[in-house]
């Protein structure tokens, strides 16, 4: 079946520092991939999302692109602040049944240091 | 706007006692609902899905149920709990389209003792 595999957490880094948390991602067809980030004390919300391979998703200076030669959607921002602090969701979409599953990785939990 | 409710935010059960989880939607029409799952040391699991009242699908064989009695509204249930019901619950809606954004509830925390 699908599966996402995201990278094991935690990660703590510094103000204004580079940051990745891989996502690799098994699924038959071509899913819709999304990360989704939880903030403390909150649900979970969107972050961004591509649609087809190649597609970059952007926002909040996070970015992500699809590729699905690797099959990989890997999240990254060029210079973190403490407010990014949260826990990270790669997911992927099965649309099945009239319903948009999505199928969850582990989470990744950021801690970003003044 | 549109809005999702859950409640409780944070439950501690005892074993073999009954669980009720309620979640509702505001400010939009026939909407799919879930519930998820995220147990300790594993990623957010769907557990039950719904597409309008009264049709509930199951994804996991479990000792949980679900309901939706009302087209925003969306029920997790139990007759008897078990150790292993612990975790943490969320309750999200999307607007049954293709590639869609799902919306999220603040969740529950369920520690079963």
């Amino acid at each position: 079946g699908n599966s996402v595999t995201q990278m094991e957490g935690p990660v703590t880094l510094s103000e204004e520092a580079f940051l990745t948390i891989n996502c690799t991602y098994t699924a038959t067809g071509y899913p819709s991939l999304f990360w989704y980030v939880q903030y403390p004390g909150e649900g979970l919300q969107l972050l961004l999302k591509a649609t087809k391979a190649d597609d970059k998703g952007s926002n909040k200076g996070f970015e992500a692109t699809y590729r699905k030669e690797t099959t990989s959607f890997h999240l990254e921002k060029g210079s973190v602040q403490v407010s990014d602090s949260a826990v990270y969701f790669c997911a992927l979409s099965d649309r099945k049944g009239g319903s948009e599953k999505l199928v969850f990785g582990k989470g990744t939990k950021l801690t970003v240091n003044p | 706007s549109q809005t999702i409710h859950q409640w409780p935010a944070t439950l501690v059960q005892p074993v073999g006692s009954p669980l009720s989880l309620e979640c509702t939607v505001e400010g939009t029409s026939n909407p799919n609902l879930y519930w998820y799952r995220q147990a300790a040391g594993r990623g957010l699991q769907l557990l039950f899905y719904s597409v309008g009242i009264g049709q509930i699908s199951s994804e996991v064989p479990q000792n949980l149920s679900a309901s939706r009695p009302q087209d925003r509204q969306f029920i997790l249930s139990s007759k008897k709990l078990l150790l292993s019901d612990s975790g943490f619950y969320l309750c999200a809606w999307d607007r049954g389209l293709v590639n869609t954004e799902a919306f999220f509830g603040q969740g529950t925390r369920l520690t079963v003792v």
